[in-house]
């Protein structure tokens, strides 16, 4: 699977909105880009997927850059329960296979009162 | 509910004792998984099957470690001989073909 590149961790105020980068330069056309959370003591959380357009859903809502090297998942409004650890995985769906999640250390969001 | 389950959520076990882990993927996911979790690091994958069949193993799982999942429906991990480098969080995860993974909470582990 291709790589990708997270900050190890941010913060944010409650109630404010934010933006957790990912950087996926090696990225193949078959790849999809996904996001999963973890919030403490819990099994990873799905969040989001999305291909090349941008995708919103209850949670979040992700924007791909037009290259496709990077992506950004927005909360619109942090509260103290989004405080996990974010992961960007990519998966290819292309061909037979697993299609296993690959997680790197993801960034962790801590989020302030 | 009608999410995965594991049991037990933590397990300590003395070095050299094996140990088995009980997973219930979500009841019409064909596809399950399990990982395991070290501390500060992310999930890694450890095998994979598709009903009843294992289609895939990581290289993490070593001959001490064996998956079933009789039926295509739960899925037993055993870890015999214990060691402690094998205390982690192991995770079970399911999906419906293709689509996102549903977590367990997960089993702990400790090896004393």
């Amino acid at each position: 699977d291709a790589k990708t590149t997270q900050p190890n961790s941010m913060e944010s105020n409650e109630e404010e909105p934010v933006h957790l980068p990912c950087n996926h330069s090696t990225i193949s056309g078959t790849d999809y880009i996904h996001w999963y959370r973890q919030l403490p003591s819990q099994g990873p959380e799905y969040v989001i997927h999305g291909l090349t357009s941008n995708v919103n859903n209850r949670m979040a809502s992700l924007a791909i850059a037009e290259d496709r090297k990077s992506s950004t998942l927005i909360l619109h409004r942090a509260t103290l329960r989004d405080a996990a650890v974010y992961y960007c995985i990519l998966t290819s769906y292309s061909g037979a296979g697993s299609y296993q999640l690959t997680f790197g250390k993801g960034t962790k969001l801590s989020v302030i009162p | 509910d009608t999410g995965v389950s594991q049991d037990p959520r933590h397990k300590i076990t003395k070095r050299g004792q094996n140990v088995t882990f009980r997973c219930d993927p979500i009841s019409e996911h064909n596809r399950l998984y399990w990982y395991r979790q070290t501390l500060g690091q992310g999930p890694e994958f450890l095998t994979y099957f598709q009903n009843e069949a294992q289609l895939e193993k990581s290289r993490l799982l070593s001959d001490r470690f064996s998956a079933e999942r009789p039926k295509g429906s739960f899925s037993t991990l055993e870890i015999q001989r214990t060691e402690q480098g094998d205390s982690a969080m192991y995770l079970c995860a399911s999906t419906l073909n293709r689509g996102e993974a549903f977590f367990g909470q997960g089993t702990r582990l400790t090896v004393v």
